[in-house]
């Protein structure tokens, strides 16, 4: 099972709305991503959690607030969003590095968000 | 300059050609190399992942990863019209939190033509 599982799969909500966005493995892995793509872009990194613990935040506006409650699940809550943060937000995960043969990462498919 | 550098296109071929899509890369330090599809609207799906240099066959996909000249290759054999996304490539170095943090290219959107 490589399943990486994101809901909801689309999202609209006002700049005044709070909203979540969820993720979910079952892998076992210990590192869970955030990333944010916009049409036609490759995916740029928003957060990353090693052991449930934030280890990188790309300078990610504070209207974006990531939470690991556990190994399997990774929520990223929304805030007082813009209309340019508009995109699909996809969430993935992967192996710790201490083990080179399988750190590859896998990709749910996705929450696309509108926000008007 | 960007740490990987991917031809975008478009790349149209007819149906059973051979595809050939690369990326560039500058930083030395990167040792896990990877090629996503992506279909429109989609997440990425990891096709094929590479650690450190070498060949690698899947089916019809063969990875090629050249340390010495940080270049990496994706060929794809007898091409099919299921074919048709944008290949990404990937790629990253060991991080001392043990977490994977990829470094994309921008994407090839591949075309093949019935």
């Amino acid at each position: 099972d490589t399943e990486v599982t994101q809901t909801p799969k689309h999202l609209v909500m006002g700049m005044t709305n709070k909203k979540s966005l969820k993720c979910e493995q079952h892998m076992g892995h210990r590192a869970m991503y955030w990333y944010k793509q916009k049409a036609k872009k490759p995916p740029e990194l928003m957060f990353v959690y090693s052991y449930e613990k934030l280890s990188i935040n790309e300078s990610v506006p504070s209207r974006f607030s990531p939470e690991c409650p556990n190994s399997s699940l990774l929520n990223l809550h929304l805030h007082a969003l813009q209309p340019e943060d508009s995109a699909l937000y996809l969430c993935a995960s992967s192996q710790d590095y201490l083990r080179p043969s399988n750190t590859e990462a896998f990709f749910g498919q996705g929450t696309r968000l509108t926000v008007v | 300059q960007k740490e990987v550098e991917q031809d975008p296109g478009p790349l149209s071929v007819p149906e059973g050609a051979i595809v050939s899509l690369n990326c560039t890369y500058s930083n030395s330090a990167f040792q896990y190399f990877m090629w996503y599809r992506q279909y429109s609207r989609k997440g990425p799906e990891l096709l094929m992942y590479t650690y450190s240099s070498g060949n690698k066959e899947d089916g019809r996909f063969t990875a090629q990863v050249d340390k010495s000249s940080k270049y990496i290759s994706l060929f794809i054999r007898d091409s099919q019209p299921s074919d048709s996304a944008t290949y990404l490539c990937a790629m990253s170095a060991i991080r001392q939190t043990g977490a994977n943090n990829l470094f994309f290219g921008t994407g090839t959107r591949l075309t093949v033509i019935p």
